[in-house]
């Protein structure tokens, strides 16, 4: 049963470009969350998509949107690139109907902005 | 609103000898609150979680954690650390069931096992 996965791994961009990052949930989950971690820090909340559609946000500005697809995986977008936005960004899934159970995180794609 | 606070951003600790990661709460109702593990280039691995029912809970590799309301705190610990415990762990928050809401994470601790 596979888990939660991501793609690219890694990936390097420079400023001002546009990003498209990946994340197919674990089998059996519905619920797709994104998270940015910076460097030292822990992650923080970007939004979450249930039913193909973003269902809370947390404080990212707009140049940050997503899409989840019919299948439940997703998509995160970042447009107009700046150095700040380096960090590694976690997927993490989860299912609605089991509400006490955890997300499942995967292991990331590592964002670089030259 | 939810805040986690994890003191110590940095815990050395001897192999064989007892871990203790402090994390405390904030949260205006009743939380849900875990702790994960992260190893190098890695995403986070769940270890434990408290959702309602028994405050001392027991998750992987020997670790457990007790909830205490009265001190909003949920700290973890290890009777003995092993070489392979050293990592970076986080503890997090949530509002509501965590399969439906977001989760606020602390800035986590680093755990350095001597030999």
């Amino acid at each position: 049963d596979a888990g939660v996965t991501q793609s690219p791994t890694h990936l390097i961009k420079t400023r001002g470009q546009q990003v498209t990052l990946r994340c197919s949930p674990k089998s059996g989950h519905d619920t797709v969350s994104w998270y940015q971690q910076a460097l030292g820090q822990g992650p923080q909340f970007i939004f979450q998509y249930y039913e193909e559609e973003e269902r809370q946000r947390g404080n990212f500005p707009d140049r940050f949107s997503g899409h989840q697809f019919p299948n439940y995986s997703s998509e995160l977008n970042v447009n107009a690139l700046l150095l700040g936005d380096s960090a590694l960004y976690l997927c993490a899934s989860s299912f609605q109907g089991a509400g006490n159970q955890p997300q499942h995180f995967g292991d990331g794609t590592r964002l670089s902005i030259l | 609103a939810q805040s986690v606070t994890q003191l110590g951003s940095h815990v050395s600790v001897s192999e064989g000898a007892l871990v203790l990661l402090r994390c405390n709460y904030s949260s205006s109702v009743p939380p849900y609150l875990f702790w994960y593990v992260q190893y190098p280039n890695q995403g986070l691995q769940l270890l434990l979680k408290y959702t309602t029912g028994a405050t001392l809970v027991k998750g992987i590799n020997g670790f457990e954690a007790e909830f205490k309301k009265s001190e909003t705190s949920f700290h973890l610990t290890k009777p003995s650390a092993h070489m392979s415990d050293a990592a970076e762990y986080f503890c997090a928050v949530s509002a509501l069931p965590p399969g439906t809401y977001k989760y606020i994470f602390g800035t986590g601790t680093r755990l350095k096992v001597l030999a």
